[in-house]
């Protein structure tokens, strides 16, 4: 079965260092997302992604945060200067359609920020 | 705006034992409502849906029924096994505004004992 591939699954990371998270999406889908879990909590929305742009962000995505799809197969996510409330894990998903059933989720990254 | 309130867990349980994981939303119009889960180690996996009011979702032997009546989606299985313990994540998409986004509750943690 297609899968999302996240990685790494594992990163700490010091407080004001850039973190780059890597994503591989499902080959024919369109639509890509990132959420985020900080532990104990809900899984918020970032952003999501469609056509080599920002297609919706959350109030959390600011502008530390960007998105880039570098080639044909790569997703990530970018924290410019990470902070120790950045700590979380971070889900990335994708779709074939923004309003198809489909989402398939990755395993997530542990960021750690220290 | 929409959201999503689930029971706090966690909950432990004897294998056969019933359960019951409670899920109420709030959101404008008629949303989608979701249960996922996600195993030891994995990324989150979509278990069951409803798309619209008295749908009943079903897989795996676990149920859930769309109540608008009572904005509720609460997830049931008759029998579970050990193979069962999970984070169950409860969430909605609503029909206006962010459609392609998932609104999750917190999740519950489900261990289920030999």
């Amino acid at each position: 079965e297609p899968e999302v591939t996240q990685t790494p699954s594992h990163q700490v990371t010091q407080m004001g260092q850039e973190v780059i998270l890597r994503c591989v999406p499902i080959s024919n889908h369109l639509y890509f997302y990132w959420y985020r879990q900080i532990l104990g909590q809900k899984v918020e929305f970032l952003v999501s992604f469609y056509n080599n742009e920002i297609s919706e962000k959350s109030e959390i995505f600011d502008d530390q945060f960007s998105v880039e799809r570098p080639d044909g197969s790569n997703f990530t996510l970018k924290i410019r200067s990470t902070k120790l409330e950045d700590s979380a894990m971070y889900f990335c998903a994708s779709s074939e359609r923004q309003l198809g059933l489909g989402y398939t989720f990755g395993s997530g990254t542990r960021l750690t920020v220290v | 705006g929409d959201s999503v309130t689930q029971m706090e867990g966690p909950v432990t349980l004897s294998e056969e034992a019933f359960l019951t994981i409670n899920c109420t939303y709030t959101a404008t119009g008629y949303p989608s409502l979701f249960w996922y889960v996600q195993y030891p180690g994995e990324g989150l996996q979509l278990l069951l849906k409803a798309t619209k009011a008295d749908d009943k979702g079903s897989n795996k032997g676990f149920e859930a029924t769309y109540r608008k009546e009572t904005t509720s989606f609460h997830l049931e299985k008759g029998s579970v096994q050990v193979s069962d313990s999970a984070v169950y994540f409860c969430a909605l998409r609503g029909r206006g505004g962010s459609q392609g986004n998932l609104i999750f509750g917190k999740g519950t943690k489900l261990s289920v004992k030999p």
